[in-house]
């Protein structure tokens, strides 16, 4: 069974650019979580989709936003980018939804703003 | 608010070396409890996990007990090898009142590297 990937693995943009993530769950997972690591935070909950409506949200702006397909593919898109969005971003997907089963993450995007 | 402490790092270990990372958290409910991995360019991937209090997940010579009395869930190992290098994140999930709302969160993670 194929896993989590995320396209593309490396991104430098930037500020004020926008960005575009992609991310494609394991098959029949219908619940994607977007996480944004950095040295100083840690990881951190972006927000998980699951069938396509988005069902948590973490603190982060509102220039951070996502979607979900109906085939489960997620994006994640960041608008006005600024120095500090510099992060690798982690994609997971679960079975029946990130509360009720353990999560599997993809390799991530190093997204660098420069 | 619920949190994750885990201790700060990095650990440095020798080959063979025991190994604990120390994790408590508080959480107003009752948690699942998970200890995640991190392998150098890779995403996290689930090490074990408890669901309840004086539950013991092991796995790959890892092991880690739920224990509710002092609120932690130190991850242990009686023998570490070179492959084990890694960031390990301890990580807690609650499911809140109702429905399908969660709320999953994460230790800062510590950085452990093995020396042959």
């Amino acid at each position: 069974k194929a896993g989590v990937t995320q396209t593309p693995r490396y991104l430098i943009k930037t500020r004020g650019q926008q960005v575009t993530l992609s991310c494609s769950p394991i098959s029949g997972h219908r619940s994607v979580s977007w996480y944004q690591q950095t040295p100083g935070q840690g990881l951190q909950f972006l927000f998980e989709y699951f069938s396509e409506t988005q069902r948590n949200k973490g603190n982060f702006p509102g220039r951070f936003s996502g979607r979900q397909f109906s085939n489960s593919r997620s994006e994640m898109n960041v608008s006005t980018l600024e120095l500090g969005d510099s992060a690798l971003y982690l994609c997971a997907s679960s079975g029946v939804g990130a509360g009720k089963s353990p999560l599997h993450f993809g390799n991530g995007t190093r997204l660098t703003v420069t | 608010g619920d949190s994750v402490t885990q201790m700060e790092g990095p650990v440095t270990l020798s080959e063979e070396a025991f190994l604990t990372i120390n994790c408590t958290y508080t959480a107003t409910g009752y948690p699942s409890l998970f200890w995640y991995v991190q392998y150098p360019g890779e995403g996290l991937q689930l090490l074990l996990k408890a669901t309840k209090a004086d539950d013991k997940g092991s796995n790959k010579g890892f092991e880690a007990t739920y224990r509710k009395e002092t609120t932690s869930f130190h991850l242990e190992k009686g023998s570490v090898q070179v492959s084990d290098s890694a960031v390990y994140f301890c990580a807690l999930n609650l499911q809140l009142s109702g429905g399908s709302n969660y709320k999953l969160t994460f230790g800062k993670g510590t950085l452990l590297t093995v020396n042959p």
